[in-house]
């Protein structure tokens, strides 16, 4: 069964940068890019980006180059993201989403979510 | 990027009713379109990718049509389970993006 299991919610200060992951089982995790994706509270979804682990490729959105920072780990079949510089407009839920190789694909398992809240 | 307009925003029906949700393209995204269900508590699912081609799992009342600019989502004799938010997601280019969801009701 494929899972990805994602770390627990966080609150971080304005400021600060914060790492969450995705941990990947069922499936093998260099055989597939992993995607991540923001969800503000009521609001819509936007991609982030997506790292090849194999081969440790990223792909960004402009919008989230500088904020977000994507690795994968393959010995633990994880994939990270580190989120820097942190605001309130940071403060959503951050899926990971897996796809197959390649521009023209789809995400056919997601992860649980990460809510991250920035505040004083 | 490409801007994907989705309607209508809110939608109430009764079980066993057919819905249709749009989603309209700001270019050709020739047939790369998916559409994903999201319910509080549980993963985002994927329905439907590639305009039409049902995901493993998916039930057949879901049916996706279109290509170019505008497509389709309908679900015939809406079953209870159904009642939910979806969203369509252009994935022929990057950045991939979504339409702004469409909520489905129980009348």
């Amino acid at each position: 069964e494929v899972k990805l299991q994602q770390s627990g919610d966080e609150l971080v200060r304005p400021g600060a940068s914060v790492k969450i992951s995705c941990k990947a089982s069922g499936y093998t995790f260099t055989s597939y890019s992993m995607h991540w994706v923001k969800q503000r509270p009521g609001q819509g979804l936007e991609w982030i980006g997506a790292i090849i682990p194999i081969i440790d490729t990223t792909e960004y959105n402009q919008k989230f180059k500088g904020k977000a920072t994507l690795t994968a780990d393959k010995s633990s079949n994880t994939a990270n993201m580190e989120l820097s510089r942190l605001t309130s407009e940071d403060s959503a839920v951050y899926y990971c989403a897996r796809s197959r190789f390649g521009v023209r694909q789809y995400f056919d398992y997601w992860g649980q979510g990460v809510m991250v809240t920035v505040s004083s | 990027d490409v801007q994907m307009t989705q309607s209508p925003s809110n939608l109430a029906a009764s079980p066993g009713e057919s819905v249709s949700i749009n989603c309209k393209a700001s270019k050709s995204i020739s047939k790369y379109l998916a559409w994903y269900q999201q319910k509080p508590g549980k993963a985002n699912k994927l329905l439907i990718y590639s305009g039409s081609t049902l995901q493993s799992g998916t039930p057949s009342r879901f049916s996706g049509s279109g290509s170019g600019t505008d497509f389709t989502l309908t679900i015939r004799n809406l079953e209870p389970e159904d009642f939910g938010l979806y969203y369509c997601q252009q994935h022929n280019e990057y950045p991939f993006t979504f339409g702004s969801g469409t909520k489905l009701e129980i009348k």
